[in-house]
């Protein structure tokens, strides 16, 4: 497959150990959060979203918490697994924008045996 | 498997030359965006159509158009090719364009401008 972002941050944890990933957004406007999981040679896929009502929401082993107050967003994954290898992205839009999703740079997440 | 069809998933053209790039969204979505992937510019907003009309512009060039029809796929076309117009072009669609839903991407199309 293709990479993707060949310089990006990379996140190396061990298999099965709890990973966090974050980012900071940059329109205090944005109401409308999403993080995807980009895998060599297909497109961003959708993990969960969060809508800025709320701080915190939780899916099967991955939790999304927002922090308005200082523009942070974080997934953390849970018992991390070798099928979680990718690179996630981050992605914020704002009502009225017409979810015109702005990405992140993407960080790359590397699980080891 | 997003249900979002890109075709074709590989083009290696000239520079000069004009390609066209094809979307079905996803059944019952109505919003078709697309997004150009360059290793060193991540994913940029190129443009929003919802139900047969454009809504939203981003980083699109002059040389770049798009089209969605009244079956609701959509193409873009990209003419006058340059090198640095190599990137993955990926198509993505929504049941609504107002905000606040997923968009559920397709794999997309790898552009090679030679």
């Amino acid at each position: 497959g293709e990479s993707v972002g060949l310089h990006l941050p990379t996140l190396s944890v061990q298999e099965g150990d709890n990973s966090i990933i974050n980012c900071a957004y940059s329109n205090s406007a944005s109401d409308y959060f999403i993080w995807y999981k980009q895998e060599s040679g297909k497109g961003p896929q959708f993990i969960i979203d969060i809508r800025s009502n709320m701080d915190k929401r939780q899916g099967q082993r991955v939790t999304v918490l927002l922090n308005k107050t200082v523009k942070h967003l974080s997934l953390q994954i849970a018992a991390t697994q070798p099928g979680d290898s990718a690179v996630y992205f981050c992605a914020e839009t704002r009502s009225g924008g017409y979810n015109k999703l702005i990405f992140g740079a993407g960080t790359r997440l590397a699980v080891h045996p | 498997d997003s249900g979002v069809t890109q075709t074709p998933k590989h083009l290696i053209t000239a520079t000069g030359q004009r390609v066209t790039l094809r979307c079905s969204p996803r059944s019952g979505d109505l919003s078709v965006y697309w997004y150009q992937q360059s290793l060193d510019q991540g994913l940029q907003f190129l443009i929003q159509y919802y139900n047969g009309e454009e809504r939203a512009k981003g980083n699109i060039l002059e040389r770049f158009s798009a089209q969605q029809f009244p079956d609701l796929h959509s193409e873009l076309n990209l003419s006058s090719l340059e090198l640095g117009d190599s990137a993955l072009y990926f198509c993505a669609s929504s049941v609504n364009g107002g905000g606040r839903s997923p968009l559920h991407f397709g794999n997309g199309t790898r552009l090679t401008v030679t």
